[in-house]
């Protein structure tokens, strides 16, 4: 089972949808979680940190469930420049990546 | 933009070339990485360095050598590479290792490696 698993989409939605991405991980130690988005050819950028609270940046919604180890990103009204792949990122000391979720937004 | 600074951005070389790809972070930053991304995939972890000292190398071939010389820079030394070798080859640096907030990890734009 791979440490840190994600739907790979694609996920083909149009401008103004609402979407979420899960992720799963299999280590019950992780202690951080983030979301960090990677455009084509370009490098990961962080997106944001994921908090047992649950956190919300603007459209973007972040929430932790410790208790059946997964994480989710909810995107509200999608914008055409959020096409990109999410890239789920948890760990403790070391972090693991999963395969990433690519998202197309659509006129 | 990036404050990690990866040099060169493009690199062609040859499978008797010795080569080297740099890394530079004035952050502060106490931990540097290197990974490698082919297309399509995430990026994986090849070295890890925690104050300036080697603290993983995920089994990677010895044609990759990394060296540390000072807190602010990170090289990769390549030698008799593959052609499967070619990928982006991704630094990145993070205040240290510890949860938290500390270990967020900011990469810097990328080599894109290829070899003939």
């Amino acid at each position: 089972r791979k440490e840190v698993e994600q739907d790979p989409g694609p996920f083909n939605v149009p401008e103004g949808a609402t979407v979420a991405f899960n992720c799963t991980y299999s280590n019950s130690a992780s202690q951080s979680f983030f979301w960090y988005r990677q455009d084509c050819r370009k490098e990961p950028k962080l997106l944001m940190s994921v908090y047992s609270s649950g956190n919300e940046d603007g459209r973007f919604t972040a929430q932790l469930n410790r208790a059946s180890q997964y994480i989710s990103l909810l995107i509200r009204d999608s914008k055409l420049s959020d096409s990109a792949t999410y890239l789920c990122v948890v760990g403790h000391n070391d972090m693991r990546f999963g395969a990433g979720t690519r998202l197309t937004v659509k006129p | 933009d990036t404050e990690v600074t990866q040099t060169p951005k493009h690199l062609v070389m040859g499978m008797t070339n010795k080569k080297s790809l740099k890394c530079e972070q004035h952050m502060g930053h106490r931990a540097m990485y290197w990974y490698k991304q082919k297309a399509k995939k995430p990026p994986e972890l090849m070295f890890v360095y925690s104050y300036e000292k080697l603290s993983i190398n995920e089994s990677v071939p010895s044609r990759f050598s990394p060296e540390c010389p000072n807190s602010s820079l990170l090289n990769l030394h390549l030698h008799a590479l593959q052609p499967e070798d070619s990928a982006l080859y991704l630094c990145a640096s993070s205040q240290d290792r510890a949860s938290g907030g500390g270990n967020i990890q900011y990469f810097g734009a990328g080599t894109r490696l290829s070899v003939l």
